[in-house]
């Protein structure tokens, strides 16, 4: 089982920031969180990852909590080409490779 | 970033027939590679790990003599559905970890539908 919690859906007006929530409290030490989006019928796009510190890409920024039960994917400055299904998923990098997805937020951008 | 290739992205079969879909990592090693399958509107489901000169590990609930995995070199994996029913009609997805990386790649996909 997936061991994330995300929202089904939300929607973001174009050019403003989209903040997407993850909640994981049941990550373990050694496991990152990952983010992915899926654009329709196409395979997911990696977006970022981080363990602990708050990590930004030329794609988003990830900010996870000092306790890391949970993290917020922030797409800066939305466009109608994010609408996609985002996914957030914990794996550790060594032992389990395994990504497990859950259900994910869909995201729809709006003009 | 890297790039991981399905083949072929689209394919309709007969009912019966058996279906076989490549994954190629196209400019990096990868020992590991997985396979998913996803319904319409649901997310992706994990089939099966596919590791390089050894047997795939299946994920509970997925038949391992209807959905041969073959990992036969470190840039290609290959998903053969076998005898295909209506029923397995589905997205196919592979991804690839480039060996010493810390992220997946994932293809383009493969929908198959079986008639």
């Amino acid at each position: 089982d997936a061991k994330t919690t995300q929202p089904p859906s939300m929607d973001c007006a174009e050019g403003r920031a989209a903040n997407l929530p993850c909640n994981h409290s049941t990550i373990s030490g050694n496991e990152y969180v990952y983010w992915y989006r899926q654009i329709h019928s196409q395979g997911p796009q990696y977006i970022i990852h981080g363990l602990k510190n708050n990590e930004t890409n030329e794609m988003a920024s990830l900010i996870i909590t000092e306790d890391r039960k949970s993290s917020t994917l922030i797409l800066p400055h939305a466009t109608l080409r994010d609408t996609a299904v985002y996914y957030c998923i914990v794996r550790a990098l060594r032992g389990t490779y395994k990504y497990i997805f859950g259900t994910g937020t869909r995201l729809k951008v709006l003009a | 970033g890297a790039v991981v290739s399905q083949h072929p992205s689209r394919v309709i079969c007969k009912s019966g027939t058996s279906v076989k879909i490549e994954c190629r990592s196209l400019d990096f090693q990868a020992t590991t590679m997985f396979w998913y399958r996803q319904f319409p509107k649901q997310s992706l489901m994990l089939m099966a790990t596919s590791n390089e000169g050894s047997k795939a590990t299946y994920e509970q609930g997925v038949e391992k003599d209807k959905f041969l995995i073959n990992h036969a070199s470190l840039t290609l994996s290959t998903l053969t559905v076998t005898s295909a029913h209506p029923e397995d009609s589905s997205f196919y997805i592979c991804s690839a970890d480039e060996t010493g990386g810390t992220e997946a790649f994932f293809g383009q996909g493969t929908r198959l539908t079986v008639v």
